[in-house]
């Protein structure tokens, strides 16, 4: 089966400026996370889809972050403004609904300088 | 809400030695727990897990132990092999729930 899809890869851009990453899960994948990894970290969910309502959101820095999922499918994840400290490593996954596999995304190098 | 711990942070071991890395979780009703393998810029990738009936899970030269009174698990890998260089992530969730909670992270160094 195709895997997760994520682009882009790699994203650099200035403090304050605004950035957009999307995914794509794997198909028939009713669950789809986002997570951030910092580097030397583990990943840290910041929102969690189950088809396009919102499950959990609890570390999501709401001031400046936000996340779609529409149709159910793709996803975005949007910073706005970014800070310093949101250079990570932004991952994606997706899981069967009642299943505990995550597969992963290649991920988003973001670095904000 | 659940706090995963997981150590060592480096681990390195000589070919064909064994390895052990250790996890703690914090709350009693997590039950399940799965080990990600991430190769350097590469995707974490699902190796094991384990669900909280059980205390002891096999595959080949991977195995997963989980005591659930004292709250821990570990991840031991016999007979290591170079390509089993790598960061490995533990995690906790409640079965179904599908919210994880990663541990930090060990760095694995296999010399050859």
């Amino acid at each position: 089966e195709a895997g997760v899809a994520q682009s882009p890869r790699y994203k650099i851009i200035e403090k304050r400026q605004s950035v957009a990453f999307w995914c794509n899960p794997i198909s028939g994948h009713a669950t789809l996370y986002w997570y951030q990894q910092i580097l030397g970290q583990g990943p840290k969910l910041l929102i969690q889809f189950q088809n396009n309502g919102v499950v959990d959101d609890s570390q999501l820095p709401k001031d400046r972050f936000s996340a779609e999922r529409l149709k159910g499918v793709d996803s975005t994840l949007k910073i706005q403004p970014a800070k310093l400290e949101d250079s990570a490593v932004y991952l994606c996954a997706s899981s069967w609904p009642r299943g505990n596999e995550q597969y992963f995304g290649p991920g988003t190098r973001l670095t904000v300088t | 809400g659940e706090n995963v711990e997981q150590h060592p942070s480096t681990l390195s071991v000589q070919e064909g030695d064994s390895a052990v890395i250790k996890c703690t979780y914090s709350d009693s009703a997590s039950n399940y727990f799965p080990w990600y393998k991430q190769e350097l810029g590469k995707r974490p990738q699902l190796i094991i897990d384990i669900r909280s009936n059980v205390g002891e899970k096999k595959d080949q030269r991977i195995a997963v132990t989980l005591n659930k009174t004292a709250k821990h698990f570990s991840l031991h890998i016999t007979e290591t092999q170079p390509e089993d260089s790598a960061v490995y992530f533990c995690a906790a969730s409640k079965y179904n729930f599908n919210k994880f909670y990663f541990g930090s992270g060990t760095k694995l160094n296999v010399k050859p």
